[in-house]
């Protein structure tokens, strides 16, 4: 079955400065790449997401990319803030159209002020 | 919130005793999921639910049931409660077509003794 593999586990960068989370994913049919930020004590919330059939998609400050081939994306953070301080989670869909969806472990990023 | 309730949003309970979470949206969304939080771990599907009396086991099932009589319950079941089960879970839905994001509820703490 599908397996998503997520790094760094822990990542902390001075503010104003770049941050780069990486994901791979096992299973070939996989076609929907969200990713997650989750605050202290709240719910997961959707931050992007990516389908297979674009190589990177940008909203302010944030954007991720896929590499198909590699089977691998990224979610990247420029000019990062304190309010950025979360665990971001990636995740990958099992197969098109299940609607199931398999999640890395989890990166816990800190922004130093 | 995307209409979606858990309840209790905490619970303690002693080993052996069955335990029921129940997940209530309002919504009518076809696609609900059960997900287990733990250090470490990321978020791992338990079950999930495609329609009314429709579910299938997801990465972690082993003690655990669910059902879903009606559109928006899907409650959670543990026979008979182990210490590692302890964690926190979150409910999510998705709505089928082209919009296949995640949404969470605000997740119940269990606290197995």
């Amino acid at each position: 079955g599908e397996n998503v593999e997520q790094h760094p586990s822990t990542l902390s960068v001075q503010e104003g400065d770049s941050a780069v989370i990486k994901c791979t994913y096992s299973d070939s049919a996989s076609n929907y790449f969200p990713w997650y930020k989750q605050e202290l004590g709240k719910r997961p919330q959707l931050i992007i997401d990516i389908r297979s059939n674009v190589g990177e998609k940008k909203d302010q400050r944030i954007a991720v990319t896929l590499n198909k081939t590699a089977k691998h994306f990224s979610l990247h953070i420029t000019e990062t803030q304190p309010e950025d301080s979360a665990v971001y989670f990636c995740a990958a869909s099992v197969a098109p159209g299940t609607y199931k969806y398999i999640f890395g472990t989890g990166t816990r990023l800190k922004v130093l002020a | 919130d995307a209409g979606i309730t858990q309840s209790p949003r905490h619970k303690v309970t002693e080993t052996g005793t069955p335990v029921t979470l129940r997940c209530h949206q309002t919504e009518n969304h076809r696609y609900m999921y059960w997900y287990r939080q733990d250090p470490g771990h990321g978020l791992r599907l338990i079950h999930y639910s495609y329609g009314v009396k429709d579910t299938d086991k997801g990465e972690v099932s082993d003690g655990y049931s669910v059902s879903r009589s009606k559109t928006e319950d899907f409650l959670l079941t543990l026979e008979s409660a182990t210490s590692s089960q302890t964690s926190v879970y979150f409910c999510a839905i998705s709505q089928e077509g082209t919009n296949e994001k995640l949404f969470f509820g605000s997740g119940t703490q269990l606290s197995v003794l």
